[in-house]
């Protein structure tokens, strides 16, 4: 089935530090999502993002938290700064239709853990 | 407040028996219904949609939605060790809005 890659799987980092969190989508997805999920627990909306734009964004979206998709290429989540309650596993999610009608399936990558140090 | 409740947290089943698993969406506007599963180590996937009242099947896995209370369970018929998963509810809203939203998850075990 279509597949989503994360890059990297494991990100170790100091507080404070920048980190980029890397998303392949399915190629000819259109929507993108980020969610957090701490200890294998519950998953987290953090945003989508539709045409350069950010469509909707949970609390847990703080103004640390920024994403992009320049040309194309790559979904990115950048933290800048990280703190410790970043910690956690984020996976990225594509779609190829938003969810207005509830129509559509969200397919997931693997996730890239974020241990903030 | 939250939007999606699942029952019970963890369930053991032994294999080839039955496994229900319960959800309730405490938002009339998130009444689009689907359930996920996640194998330890990876992503979500998704397993089936349901959006009517009603039954709906796919291979060993039966879904049932009641609108008017907003809950929705999943079977899983014959079930095996590889059905071992985190599986979870998850609602979308009936108009506006794009964020797909988890339920609490529930952890199904199926013993040999």
């Amino acid at each position: 089935g279509p597949k989503v890659l994360q890059i990297p799987s494991h990100q170790i980092i100091d507080m404070g530090q920048m980190v980029t969190l890397n998303c392949d989508p399915v190629s000819n997805h259109l929507y993108f999502y980020w969610y957090k999920q701490i200890l294998g627990q519950q998953m987290e909306f953090l945003v989508n993002f539709y045409n350069g734009k950010v469509m909707e964004k949970s609390k847990l979206f703080k103004d640390q938290f920024s994403v992009e998709r320049p040309d194309g290429s790559y979904f990115t989540l950048k933290i800048q700064p990280t703190a410790l309650e970043d910690s956690a596993v984020y996976f990225c999610a594509s779609s190829l239709r938003d969810w207005g009608g509830g129509q559509n399936t969200l397919y997931f990558g693997a996730g890239t853990r974020l241990s903030v140090l | 407040q939250q939007k999606v409740q699942q029952s019970p947290e963890s369930l053991s089943v032994p294999e080839g028996g039955m496994a229900s698993l319960n959800c309730t969406s405490s938002d009339r506007n998130f009444q689009y219904f689907w359930w996920y599963r996640q194998h330890s180590g990876e992503g979500p996937k998704a397993l089936m949609s349901i959006f009517s009242d009603g039954d709906k099947k796919e291979g060993r896995f039966t879904a049932h939605l009641n609108k008017a209370s907003l809950h929705v369970s999943l079977h899983i018929r014959d079930s095996q060790p590889s059905d071992s998963a985190l599986y979870f509810c998850a609602v979308s809203p009936y108009q506006g809005g794009r964020a797909l939203i988890f339920g609490t998850g529930t952890t199904v075990s199926v013993s040999p």
